[in-house]
C-alpha cells in the first residue's frame, strides 16, 4: 500500500540554525511531490513542488529550498532559521491525472 | 493571484443540527477537492468534483459543485462531534498543483 512517512513531527530550533526536514514515500512510482505551510488553523500555502528527480519549482521567494535527491525522497532545507519560519509543515505526494493528494501528518516547527 | 475564499472562517454548532460550508473563487477550476484535518495531522481528501453542477454525496456531508465551476459547497446534515475538524477546499486549475482555501473551522458539541 501507498504510505508517507514525514519526521520529525515537532522540532524546535534556535534562529539562525540550520534545518532539514525529509519526507519519505512508499509504493508508488514518480510521484508529484509537495511541501507546504500551514499557519495555525488556516490553509495551506504551496511553498515547493517537484514533478521528478532534481526538478523542484519554488512558488514563494523564502528563507527555505528544497531537495528531491530520489525519486521518493523530498527534503526541505535551510541554512539559517528566521522566527517566521515557525509553521506547521506538511509534506504530500499525488500521481499525475489521479485525484486527491495524501498528506503526512506534518511537522510543527516552533523557531525560538 | 488565484485565491480560495472559505467561509464561514468558524462555525460552532450542536449536535444534531445542520450546516454548510462555502467555498469561492473568480477564476474556473478544472477540479475541485475537500479535505477535513484534524488537530496535528494531515488533512485528509473527502470528494473530488470536476462537472460542474455535478453532486456527490457521503454518507451525511453533500457535496456540491458550481455550474459554473467557480464555487463549490459542503453540507453536513445532523452533525455530530466526529465531525469536528477543519474543512478546506482545494482547487486545480488545470495543473496537478492544488491551490487550498482559507479554511471553515467546525466544532459541533454533544
Amino acid at each position: 500500500s501507498q504510505t508517507i512517512h514525514q519526521w520529525p513531527a515537532t522540532l524546535v530550533q534556535p534562529v539562525g540554525s540550520p534545518l532539514s526536514l525529509e519526507c519519505t514515500v512508499e509504493g508508488t512510482s514518480n510521484p508529484n511531490l509537495y511541501w507546504y505551510r500551514q499557519a495555525a488553523g488556516r490553509g495551506l500555502q504551496l511553498l515547493f513542488y517537484s514533478v521528478g528527480i532534481g526538478q523542484i519549482s519554488s512558488e514563494v521567494p523564502q528563507n527555505l529550498s528544497a531537495s528531491r535527491p530520489q525519486d521518493r525522497q523530498f527534503i526541505l532545507s535551510s541554512k539559517k532559521l528566521l522566527l517566521s519560519d515557525s509553521g506547521f509543515y506538511l509534506c504530500a505526494w499525488s500521481v499525475l491525472g489521479v485525484g486527491g493528494y495524501t498528506f503526512g501528518s506534518g511537522t510543527r516547527l516552533t523557531v525560538v | 493571484t488565484q485565491l480560495l475564499e472559505q467561509s464561514p472562517q468558524f462555525l460552532s454548532i450542536q449536535e444534531g443540527e445542520n450546516l454548510t460550508v462555502y467555498c469561492n473563487s473568480s477564476s474556473v477550476f478544472s477540479s475541485l477537492q475537500w479535505y477535513r484535518q484534524e488537530p496535528g495531522e494531515g488533512p485528509v481528501l473527502l470528494v473530488t468534483v470536476v462537472t460542474g453542477g455535478e453532486v456527490k454525496k457521503l454518507k451525511r456531508l453533500t457535496f456540491q459543485f458550481g455550474d459554473a465551476r467557480k464555487d463549490s459547497s459542503l453540507h453536513i446534515t445532523a452533525a455530530q462531534p466526529g465531525d469536528t475538524g477543519l474543512y478546506l477546499c482545494a482547487g486545480s486549475f488545470g495543473t496537478d498543483k492544488l491551490i487550498f482555501g482559507t479554511g471553515t473551522r467546525l466544532q459541533v458539541f454533544p
